[in-house]
């Protein structure tokens, strides 16, 4: 059983460009959520998406991102024109149902996407 | 508002001496608390987590950790450490009601260096 697939593992891009980031969840996962990693900095929340609704952005930065969970394929997150300070590793995490309430999934992390920015 | 303090930023142990890493929470609701663990360039790995069952949990690798509501503390431990023990940990809360739903907060975490 495949875990969480994120590519591309490394991405570089020039300030102004576009940066497209992609994750495929766990099998039978439907729940997917998208987190920052600064350096020396612990994950930050960014956005929760389920098959073809964003369920919670509040993380995601209000201009040049977005991100998608369409109903087939994988989630993308998506920043336009980055800049330096996008610089970062970017993680996705999925889950089978949601996290919410007094559920008790487990969020399974991919191994990242590490963004410079040049 | 929920937060997770994790207490030492590195922590330098010897192979077979234990391991406390250390954690304290803030959450206006009963949370469920997760360690996380990372190594280089490599994604995160779950240790254990606590969802108000037995307040003291077991995971992988021989770590567990203490639920203490009292202290609002949920340390991790490990008897002996080995060598490929050392990697980052992250403590984490995930919000179990109110607006935000299931998404995870992390401590900023802790380094764990063993020597030979």
């Amino acid at each position: 059983n495949a875990g969480v697939m994120q590519n591309p593992r490394h991405l570089v891009r020039r300030r102004g460009q576009e940066a497209r980031l992609r994750c495929s969840p766990m099998k039978g996962h439907s729940h997917v959520y998208w987190y920052r990693q600064l350096p020396e900095e612990g994950l930050k929340f960014m956005v929760y998406l389920q098959k073809e609704n964003i369920i919670d952005e509040s993380g995601m930065p209000k201009e040049r991102f977005s991100a998608e969970f369409p109903k087939e394929g994988p989630s993308i997150l998506r920043i336009q024109q980055v800049v330096r300070g996008d610089s970062a590793a970017y993680f996705c995490a999925s889950s089978q149902t949601g996290t919410g309430g007094r559920g008790n999934q487990p969020q399974h992390f991919g191994d990242g996407t590490r963004l410079s920015i040049l | 508002a929920q937060s997770v303090t994790q207490l030492d930023s590195h922590v330098s142990v010897s192979e077979g001496t234990p391991v406390l890493l250390r954690c304290n929470y803030s959450s206006s609701y009963s949370p469920s608390l997760f360690w996380y663990v990372q190594h280089p360039n490599k994604g995160l790995q779950l240790l254990l987590k606590y969802t108000s069952a037995a307040t003291l949990v077991k995971g992988i690798n021989g770590f567990e950790a203490e639920f203490k509501k009292s202290e609002t503390s949920f340390h991790l431990t490990k008897p002996s450490a080995h060598m490929s023990d050392a990697a980052e940990y992250f403590c984490v809360v995930r919000l179990n009601y109110g607006g935000s739903q299931g998404n995870l907060i992390f401590g900023k975490g802790t380094k764990l260096s063993v020597k030979p």
